[in-house]
């Protein structure tokens, strides 16, 4: 089985300021794992994702997250956040024995104050 | 090129009630999922399909069904409506397997049921 769990379900920063996002992972094979991005009455838009190549991942919008399987973790940062940044954002899993089928994590809102 | 749209947007539906949320994508993209997602919570997968013709149950299944008659086409029907059901439903496309391809998501269909 696999899961996903998001550390923080909120999350408050300044603009400019570093962002931080903590997602931790269970899973017993290697697994895919992405960052999804929801803003306010929209679908989901994918962020980056490790597929286990290079284990830190670049994304869009100046995002990026480090796969440390030792720590089974897949924290994602930025190094300055904008207004635009303020969100909610899901940590996922999936791996080929559960058929590739996605397993979310239950989002972390992101608050972020002039 | 539209991606992947849904309709209704908004839908107040009464106990026993039924409806079909619509789905279409223009990627001709293989594969589709329906996701429901409740509040403060991640996403969970209804149904989902590898093919037309081709569908199978995810995570929670019940008290739904769906059909895949078409690449572009996978509506989503609601017998006999629950409160239960009130969620927000997500359909999303993806060219291959989850695991190694992006998900592209629809805006959602906001479902009320009273």
């Amino acid at each position: 089985a696999q899961s996903v769990t998001q550390l923080d379900s909120h999350v408050s920063v300044s603009e400019g300021t570093p962002v931080l996002l903590r997602c931790n992972y269970s899973s017993s094979y290697s697994p895919s794992l992405f960052w999804y991005v929801q803003h306010p009455n929209k679908g989901l838009q994918l962020l980056l994702k490790y597929t286990s190549a290079a284990t830190l991942v670049k994304g869009i919008n100046g995002f990026e997250a480090e796969f440390k399987k030792s720590e089974t973790s897949f924290h994602l940062t930025k190094p300055s956040a904008h207004m635009s940044d303020a969100a909610e954002y899901f940590c996922v899993v999936t791996i080929k024995a559960a058929g590739n089928k996605l397993t979310f994590g239950g989002g972390t809102r992101v608050l972020v104050k002039p | 090129n539209a991606g992947v749209t849904q309709t209704p947007k908004f839908r107040i539906l009464k106990i026993g009630q039924s409806m079909t949320l619509q789905c279409t994508q223009d990627m001709n993209h293989n594969y589709m999922y329906w996701y429901r997602q409740d509040p403060g919570m991640g996403l969970k997968l209804i149904y989902y399909s590898v093919g037309a013709g081709i569908t199978d149950k995810g995570e929670v299944p019940n008290g739904y069904n769906v059909s895949r008659s078409t690449t572009e086409d996978f509506p989503l029907r609601l017998e006999l409506a629950a409160p239960s059901q009130t969620s927000v439903y997500f359909c999303a496309s993806a060219p291959g397997l989850a695991g190694y391809n992006e998900q592209f998501f629809g805006p959602g269909t906001r479902l009320t049921v009273l």
